[in-house]
């Protein structure tokens, strides 16, 4: 089944480190992919996303992340975090195969920063 | 503009009662998606509508789940006879058109606790 699996739920950095989350999709075909971001009690908002025209893809907020086909990678990265990063961070993918569009969801990674 | 707006933020209920929710999508978003996000099974799609059919309802958990949408506007899903494990926070999305290079904007959610 085509699936989205981040590694690690929680991750914690210390402010000013570098943040790296991991995102690995399952089709041998390249999905379009997605990196939102949520805060408490709050909807998901879109980071980035990767629709095949550039591997490097930046975001808001500093974010970007690489798209790499041979290891079926889109890891997000900051260089330096921020106390206003801690959230819950879910990497998304769009299947060719969908007739709809909707997203499938890895589990989340929860970013913790410490001062 | 207006974002994608849901109602009510919270609601409680009894176990066995049916609740409504209702989504405001963004003005002039044709496609509108219903996803669930609970502990156990995190971030999964219900139902999507293209205007007011919705072409794939394949990821209602159950028949006590229905939706419909009126005026290519607004949505209500519904659930029926509601049971403990139907209490997660539902999320709609909006987005210009279907397909995979179409942002999905999302709202804040509706929280659902079912006693």
């Amino acid at each position: 089944a085509q699936s989205v699996t981040q590694l690690g739920s929680h991750v914690s950095v210390s402010e000013g480190a570098l943040v790296l989350l991991r995102c690995n999709y399952s089709s041998s075909v390249p999905p379009y992919l997605f990196w939102y971001v949520q805060y408490p009690n709050q909807g998901l908002q879109l980071l980035l996303k990767y629709t095949s025209a550039a591997t490097l893809v930046k975001g808001i907020n500093g974010f970007e992340a690489e798209f790499k086909k041979s290891e079926t990678s889109f890891h997000l990265t900051k260089p330096s975090a921020h106390m206003s990063d801690a959230a819950e961070y879910f990497c998304a993918a769009i299947y060719g195969s969908s007739k709809t569009g909707n997203l499938i969801f890895g589990q989340g990674t929860t970013l913790q920063v410490k001062p | 503009g207006a974002g994608v707006s849901q109602s009510p933020s919270n609601k409680v209920t009894e176990k066995g009662k049916d609740v409504e929710l209702r989504c405001d999508p963004i003005s002039g978003h044709t496609a509108l998606y219903w996803y669930r996000q609970s502990l156990g099974q995190g971030l999964e799609f219900l139902i999507y509508f293209q205007g007011n059919s919705a072409p794939d309802k394949s990821g209602l958990p159950s028949d006590r789940f229905s939706a419909e949408r009126t005026g290519g506007s607004v949505s209500t899903l519904t659930i029926q006879r509601t049971q403990q494990e139907d209490s997660a926070v539902y999320l709609c999305a909006s987005s210009t058109a279907s397909g995979p290079q179409e942002t999905q904007y999302f709202g804040p959610g509706t929280r659902l606790l079912v006693l």
